[in-house]
């Protein structure tokens, strides 16, 4: 049973425009969300993370929002470049009961086009 | 800079033969686990472990067993391989409690059984 899912495979998105890449999860225990970014034949790398007691964190070019009462999270990439073409696992864990392991969502392949 | 390293790249198998997968980290890290990547399930969980000589079953541990004699060292064995085990390995490791929620990832073995 799947408690984190990205709904599109895939998202093609011309440079300099916005990326939006979005998540849902049925836990309501969950309570810290995390996006990596994997790039083909490398781990993933961390790129940003939201505790719940906030509704958005920004990083640079990267924001991410998150709506508690949908259960819904979206990572926001703006402008997009070239090099963000990768795919991206949103990712939750349920700090409060001291879990330490991620739920991943099945990806999102994000192709930046020129 | 956290490091966690896997000790092969690309692996081809036969079926029915053992394979041994090691991971390593740098960081002192208490907790690590192992994911398989496929396509369109994203990275499930195989097992973790939050201690020496401690592990627990993640969400498919079936085939699988792992072995943590050593803080930094999480390995894991395939007994007997099976061409469904053909996938992306990948070792993560994280901090103590309270602290990082972030899992840094190895670079991932391609295993390839035939």
């Amino acid at each position: 049973d799947q408690q984190v899912k990205q709904n599109s495979p895939s998202l093609s998105v011309q440079e300099g425009r916005i990326s939006i890449l979005n998540c849902d999860y049925t836990n309501s225990m969950f309570d810290y969300f995390l996006w990596y970014k994997k790039y083909p034949a490398e781990g993933p790398t961390f790129l940003i993370s939201i505790s719940s007691i906030k509704d958005k964190n920004e990083d640079g070019r990267f924001t991410v929002f998150l709506n508690k009462s949908a259960k819904h999270l979206s990572l926001h990439i703006v402008p997009s470049q070239p090099g963000d073409s990768a795919v991206y696992f949103c990712a939750a864990s349920a700090r409060q009961t001291g879990a330490n392991n991620l739920f991943f969502g099945t990806g999102t392949r994000l192709t930046v086009i020129p | 800079d956290v490091k966690v390293t896997q000790s092969s790249r690309y692996l081809v198998k036969r079926t029915g033969e053992k394979v041994f997968l090691e991971c390593v980290q740098d960081m002192d890290h208490e907790n690590m686990f192992w994911y398989r990547q496929d396509p369109g399930l994203g990275l499930r969980l195989i097992y973790f472990s939050y201690d020496v000589k401690m592990k627990e079953k993640g969400d498919i541990p079936e085939g699988y067993s792992v072995s943590r004699e050593k803080k930094e060292r999480f390995s894991l064995i395939l007994e007997s391989t099976s061409t469904n085990q053909t996938s992306m390995y990948l070792c993560a490791s994280i901090g103590g409690a309270g602290g990082f929620y972030e899992q840094y990832f190895g670079p991932g073995t391609r295993l390839t059984v035939t």
